[in-house]
């Protein structure tokens, strides 16, 4: 079975600067997708960015861009710039074949100060 | 962009009543509606996976008789909770994948419901 693991429960990052947000998974698929979402205090579920695990570039969308290294099967979130906005639940998840399921992390709570 | 709608948001009620979710695709149509139950601060779990014009699928652990789940169309698909008691309190949110999505497409999400049961 499919497990993704995020072990840092919170994490804290002052304005402007740059942190990163870790996932590791595990699957026996070569095919699959790669996400993260946001979780506002609002609950709203926002999707950050995604990957495909058959491409080798990493994804990038404006601040937010992931590491991502199959063989180590991890899946890290760099948010650069990090914003007052930027404070919620990040949580990363696994997909993988069509209309599958996602296999969700525990989620990491990320505080931004001002 | 997608639009997934939920309804109703915000649900208090006795307990013994059995209250009825809707989760709707606005502007695509859905094969596959998954529904979540999450406490706070906690990760989203699925409880099961609804297939428009086949039985929903329940993951292990989920009571079927207690969470029923009805996808009688390509943009609505329903989840009632079932005499419900104060355990089952807790958030609740759907998603929506589209006809012609695959898994590289993100699932599209409700806003959520957050049911409390007195």
């Amino acid at each position: 079975a499919q497990t993704v693991t995020q072990s840092q429960p919170e994490m804290s990052v002052q304005e402007a600067e740059t942190v990163t947000l870790s996932c590791t998974y595990d699957t026996s698929e070569s095919d699959y997708y790669l996400f993260w979402y946001k979780q506002p205090p609002s609950r709203q579920m926002i999707l950050v960015i995604r990957q495909e695990a058959y491409k080798q570039q990493n994804a990038t969308e404006n601040r937010f861009s992931v590491n991502f290294q199959k063989a180590a099967k991890s899946f890290s979130l760099k948010i650069s710039d990090s914003q007052l906005g930027d404070a919620a639940m990040y949580f990363c998840a696994y997909g993988a074949g069509a209309n599958s399921k996602l296999t969700f992390g525990k989620g990491i709570t990320l505080s931004v100060r001002p | 962009g997608a639009v997934v709608s939920q309804h109703p948001s915000r649900v208090i009620c006795k307990s013994g009543t059995s209250v009825k979710i809707e989760c709707r695709s606005l502007d695509f149509q859905a094969t596959t509606m998954f529904w979540y139950r999450q406490f706070p601060k906690q990760s989203l779990m699925l409880m099961a996976t609804s297939n428009e014009g086949s039985k929903a699928t329940y993951e292990q652990g989920v009571e079927k008789d207690k969470f029923l789940i009805n996808h009688a169309s390509l943009t609505l698909s329903t989840l009632t909770v079932t005499s419900a008691h104060p355990e089952d309190s807790s958030f609740y949110i759907c998603s929506a994948r589209g006809v012609d999505s695959h898994s590289n497409q993100p699932q599209h999400f409700g806003d959520g419901t957050r049911l409390s049961i007195l």
